[in-house]
């Protein structure tokens, strides 16, 4: 079945960039996404990338794609104290006429950002 | 645009009873939510899919005759945990995808559950 893999953590300082990775088994999939979540709350969607791309650029967010190896990495640049949380990436596949399928959630990063 | 909001956000109940959550989308149409379960310092499982209108599709594994999932109209969907025991306690999420179609879905903030 499908699998994601994330780092369990990273530690970075304040104005450095945070560079989180991931893996992922399914070759057919279509979309690749980074989802934030903040200590007891949902997650919130910060930045997908379609699986013909290579990267995506979106402010302090750059998206990585490497489909030969299966690795998607989320860099962000000049990390701030209010980036600490939970990193989630996901993927999903795209069904024949266009049904859409389930999230595949990745284990998680915890990114900790010391001031 | 795109909120999606759940009822309540947080819940204690006795071993045994039932508890119901709800999920909405304020601004938008949701033919299909999605409900998932996630366990301290864990990822997020998915429990179950529905479409607004059929019978929900239900992840290996999942009970479906203890986790009770109704989607009576487009911007509402409830999930029931019938006899919970402290074993269900977890953090449970909603996500709901809008009529327009696309891939994204939006997340509700999550409803933390508590069996004592």
């Amino acid at each position: 079945g499908e699998d994601v893999e994330q780092s369990l953590f990273l530690s970075v300082r304040e104005g450095d960039s945070s560079v989180i990775n991931c893996t992922y088994t399914d070759s057919s999939s279509t979309y690749l996404y980074w989802y934030k979540q903040e200590p007891g709350a949902g997650l919130q969607l910060l930045t997908y990338i379609f699986s013909n791309m290579d990267m995506k650029q979106d402010q302090r967010l750059t998206v990585l794609l490497n489909k030969k190896d299966k690795h998607l990495s989320l860099r962000i640049a000049d990390t701030q104290t209010g980036d600490s949380a939970i990193y989630f990436c996901a993927e999903s596949n795209r069904g024949y006429g266009g049904a859409t399928n389930k999230l595949i959630f990745g284990t998680g990063t915890l990114l900790a950002v010391q001031p | 645009g795109a909120v999606v909001s759940q009822h309540p956000s947080w819940v204690i109940c006795k071993s045994g009873t039932s508890v119901k959550i709800e999920c909405r989308s304020l601004d938008f149409q949701a033919t299909t939510m999605f409900w998932y379960r996630q366990f301290p310092k864990q990822s997020l499982m998915l429990m179950a899919t529905s479409n607004e209108g059929s019978k929900a599709t239900y992840e290996q594994g999942v009970e479906k005759d203890k986790f009770l999932i109704n989607h009576a109209s487009l911007t509402l969907s409830t999930l029931t945990v019938t006899s919970a025991h402290p074993e269900d306690s977890s953090f449970y999420i909603c996500s709901a995808r809008g009529r327009q179609g696309g891939n994204e879905q939006y997340f509700g903030p999550g409803t933390r559950l508590t069996v004592t």
